[in-house]
């Protein structure tokens, strides 16, 4: 199963400013994806990254907001832009296997005062 | 739109009990279905995955059984103990690769 590291694993913000979180994965996988968990709620799909091509973003999620990068099949990073209390969140990576198994990175926690 | 329910939302039992924890779904044209837990302020420890043309998987003291016709799965843990409690969540994909969570069920086991 393939090993997912975040960074950070934690971190307190100010509003306004902006936090990149980058995803690091073991082996080379073909879809990799960004959720949010907010305080008490499931996982939201924020986008799936795509290796060498733009991020598909979901309804009511949007790149300049959420910037995504992939720049090869092992790495992505999400960037929280702007930031306002409303951002504070639990943001995971997550990669599927070719079996269709879905694998989570420890998720990075936020906090924006 | 496919909507996944978790019933109860929240379970206590002590431990050594044997419990059963459910899912149901809304639109039974899935790929897999895969439940998670989850500790508090962490992410997601994949525990089984079921594919569609599947009834059952197994793994230690957990066992998921699927009944896609009808729209559900069922975790079954033997022998509960206090390191299970968690949050425990179903995910299912349908069309498109579309990941669908549910609503997630809280168990705590008591010593």
């Amino acid at each position: 199963s393939a090993v997912i590291s975040q960074k950070p694993s934690r971190d307190i913000c100010q509003r306004g400013t902006s936090l990149t979180i980058q995803c690091q994965v073991d082996s080379q996988v073909t879809m990799m994806f960004w959720y949010r968990q907010q305080p008490g709620q499931s996982l939201t799909l924020i986008a799936t990254a795509n290796q060498g091509s733009e991020a598909t973003y979901e309804s009511g999620f949007v790149i300049d907001k959420f910037p995504i990068s992939r720049p090869n099949l092992t790495f992505s990073t999400l960037t929280v832009s702007n930031m306002s209390p409303e951002d504070s969140s639990i943001y995971l990576c997550s990669v599927r296997e070719g079996t269709g198994e879905l694998f989570f990175g420890e998720g990075s926690r936020l906090t924006v005062l | 739109k496919q909507e996944v329910t978790q019933i109860p939302a929240a379970l206590s039992v002590p431990e050594g009990e044997n419990l059963v924890l459910n899912c149901s779904f809304t639109d039974s044209a899935i790929y897999n279905l895969q439940w998670f837990r989850q500790d508090p302020g962490k992410g997601l420890t994949s525990l089984l995955l079921i594919q569609s043309s599947q009834r059952e998987q197994t793994s230690g003291r957990l066992n998921a059984s699927l009944d896609k016709s009808s729209g559900r799965s069922t975790l079954y843990i033997a022998a509960s103990q206090p390191g299970d409690s968690a949050t425990y969540l179903c995910a299912v994909t349908g069309g498109g690769n579309k990941l669908t969570f549910g609503t997630g069920t809280q168990l705590k086991v008591e010593l």
